[in-house]
């Protein structure tokens, strides 16, 4: 199967840094997407990676490791609005994978 | 830029009846993918097209679920009979795939805002 493994929950503080991790088979791999999902809403795109390294986009970055089937999200500067799911996906060929998806609470 | 549209929002239905479910996915997307989000997990593929072919269906249980693209735009998703364990958000999304910066093709995919279905 093509498992991908993230924490169920997570909590941070307002202001604080935070890492989601995902795990996920490497055979077939073909990129990895976050997509960040509000309770009742629509999934939304957040960042891609296929290269490993860190992609940077404002306060959200996402790390790849090819060779160790590894990827994290980072969100910096959190807000309260950032309370929601994270989901990593990933692209085997032309197929999708999502993750269970990561419930993050930002406390004040 | 129009989004995916989906309708209708909500669906309540008892066992064993019949329900559609329509996408108007984002004009000039080629793909189009059906997926089943129940409560708490990740969305579950259910079935992806290209343009009105089928890529992948190989997780819709096909006893009971259908779903077609006529035309290459429009598609619908049909479940008869509906069981209780059908309760969950169907979300349709559309991706056009493009080139990232490391030449790579990406496909982005856009979501719809779902129909939240619950069988009684």
């Amino acid at each position: 199967g093509q498992n991908i493994d993230q924490p169920t929950e997570m909590t941070a503080t307002e202001g604080a840094i935070v890492q989601i991790n995902c795990t996920y088979q490497t055979s077939g791999f073909n990129g990895l997407f976050w997509y960040q999902q509000h309770a009742g809403e629509a999934p939304t795109f957040l960042s891609y990676n296929v290269l490993d390294g860190l992609e940077e986009k404002g306060r959200f970055s996402s790390f790849l490791s090819r060779s160790k089937g590894y990827s994290y999200l980072l969100l910096k500067e959190l807000q309260m609005k950032d309370s929601a799911s994270y989901l990593c996906a990933v692209n085997y060929g032309q197929n999708f994978v999502f993750g269970p998806g990561t419930r993050l609470s930002v406390l004040p | 830029e129009a989004g995916v549209a989906q309708s209708p929002r909500y669906k309540i239905i008892e066992k064993r009846q019949s329900v559609a479910f329509w996408c108007n996915p984002i004009s000039g997307h080629a793909t189009l993918y059906w997926y089943q989000q129940i409560l708490g997990q990740g969305p579950k593929l259910l079935i992806q097209f290209q343009n009105n072919g089928v890529v992948d269906d190989s997780q819709l249980p096909k006893d009971r679920f259908s779903a077609e693209r006529l035309k290459g735009v429009d598609s619908t998703l049909k479940i008869q009979p509906a069981k209780l364990e059908d309760s969950a958000v169907y979300l349709c999304a559309s991706s056009l795939e493009d080139y990232w910066g490391g030449g790579a093709k990406r496909n982005i995919q856009y979501f719809g805002a779902g129909t939240r279905l619950s069988v009684l």
